[in-house]
């Protein structure tokens, strides 16, 4: 069983267009997050959602919304992709903010080249 | 925010312990030291986290100084599949949410 699993794991697409990728956890987890590793593999947070609530949006351009239909899911729809937005997405879950001890459980990633 | 220093990158011999060492001299009495790593094209995998004490798990020991300045990751037998890039950091509380800021990180390579 796989604990995150994100969808989908390639997605190549052109310039303008709009995409969504898919989240879901399994954990039971009440905290999911949205990271972006870029080419040069720099790793960084883009949003976190609590129980289906933002808690952390890191200054990502409007073009991207999350979306949490429920707490075991965080999609991540991008409008209007442009080549800056190619990189590896990659969603994560944890038991909560403010817990202490408690690692994250990330995906496997989803590869996004615009072209 | 607790910022760390890691070194780019270090080998290790396959079968010898890998002693990954990290920085975090501006540490808070209340944060935590998490231990990622990425092997190459996967998610960060959590390997260890600790506040004072040294801990140990089935994956690895995390030795933290007193001053609490500094940690040793340390894989007791390395094999190939430790190859990766491994990631110190130091939990950052922002208005109350927590968030994994990672850096760069330490390439560490196992030798045959």
């Amino acid at each position: 069983d796989t604990a995150v699993s994100q969808t989908p794991k390639y997605l190549v697409t052109q310039m303008g267009n709009d995409k969504s990728i898919k989240c879901e956890q399994n954990l039971g987890h009440d905290t999911m997050y949205w990271y972006k590793q870029d080419s040069k593999k720099f790793l960084k947070i883009m949003f976190s959602y609590n129980n289906k609530e933002l808690i952390i949006n890191e200054t990502v351009p409007n073009r991207f919304s999350p979306k949490s239909p429920d707490k075991a899911h965080l999609n991540l729809h991008i409008n209007s992709l442009e080549l800056g937005d190619s990189a590896v997405y990659f969603c994560a879950s944890s038991q909560g903010p403010r817990l202490s001890g408690y690692g994250y459980t990330f995906g496997s990633g989803t590869r996004l080249t615009v072209v | 925010d607790a910022k760390t220093t890691q070194p780019t990158s270090m080998d290790c011999a396959e079968g010898r312990a890998a002693n990954l060492p990290c920085n975090h001299s501006t540490i808070s009495g209340n944060e935590y030291v998490y231990w990622y790593r990425q092997i190459h094209s996967q998610g960060p995998q959590y390997i260890i986290h600790g506040l004072k004490n040294n801990e140990t798990n089935e994956m690895a020991s995390l030795i933290i100084t007193e001053d609490r300045k500094s940690s040793t990751l340390i894989l007791p037998h390395a094999t190939l599949r430790d190859t990766a890039v491994y990631y110190c950091i130091v939990r950052v509380v922002n208005f109350g949410n927590e968030k994994l800021t990672f850096g760069t990180g330490t390439r560490l390579t196992i030798i045959p």
